[in-house]
């Protein structure tokens, strides 16, 4: 079974722009979370996402936003780039809520 | 006080021996815990999941969990070279959804 996909691997942009980050959950799998890492915040949760619902939101500004399709393919935004979102952004995929989550390679994004 | 805490390391360990990982965890209705390890430039990957109070042994891992400690563990025996990582603990509770807190990590390094 194939793993979580995530696209692109590597992005830079500049400061004021925006990017929008793919992920494909592992086949079968209906809930989809979102991560951020940084060096000096460690691993933090962004968003959830089961059945196109958003279900749980973390600490994030408005900036950062995200959608779920029908197929359980997922889409984060984020908008009006600041030198600050510079990180590896992880999606992970899971069967259902409460369950095991898996990881995709993660997207590494850098803001100029 | 942090969420999810862990001491950073670095844990030396030589190879062969019992590498010992601590965690600990300050929301009392969490549920379902999980160990993850990171190779630097790469994303977690599951390595153990715990729901129940006990110990749990997956080849030479073992987590050990005590919810009336707030405590998880995770022993790693026969620690070879390639078990170099960072270890990340993550904890779901009932009232987050499927949100994973993750604790900072800890790094260990099996000397040969």
């Amino acid at each position: 079974k194939a793993g979580v996909t995530q696209t692109p691997r590597y992005l830079i942009k500049t400061r004021g722009q925006q990017v929008t980050l793919s992920c494909s959950p592992i086949s079968g799998h209906r809930s989809v979370s979102w991560y951020q890492q940084t060096p000096g915040q460690g691993l933090q949760f962004l968003f959830e996402y089961f059945s196109e619902t958003q279900r749980n939101k973390g600490n994030f500004p408005g900036r950062f936003s995200g959608r779920q399709f029908s197929n359980s393919r997922s889409e984060m935004n984020v908008s009006t780039l600041e030198l600050g979102d510079s990180a590896l952004y992880l999606c992970a995929s899971s069967l259902f809520n409460g369950n095991e989550q898996f990881f995709g390679p993660g997207t590494r994004l850098t803001v100029l | 006080q942090k969420e999810v805490e862990q001491n950073s390391g670095p844990l030396s360990v030589p190879e062969g021996a019992i590498a010992s990982l601590n965690c600990t965890y300050s929301d009392r209705v969490s549920q379902s815990f999980f160990w993850y390890r990171q190779y630097s430039g790469k994303s977690p990957e599951l390595i153990m999941s715990i729901y129940s109070n006990g110990d749990k042994e997956d080849g030479r891992f073992t987590a050990q969990l005590n919810k009336a400690s707030q405590y998880v563990s995770l022993l790693i025996r026969d620690s070879q070279p390639s078990d170099s990582a960072t270890y990340l603990c993550a904890v779901m509770g009932r009232a987050a959804g499927n949100k994973l807190t993750f604790g900072g990590g800890t790094r260990v390094l099996v000397k040969p």
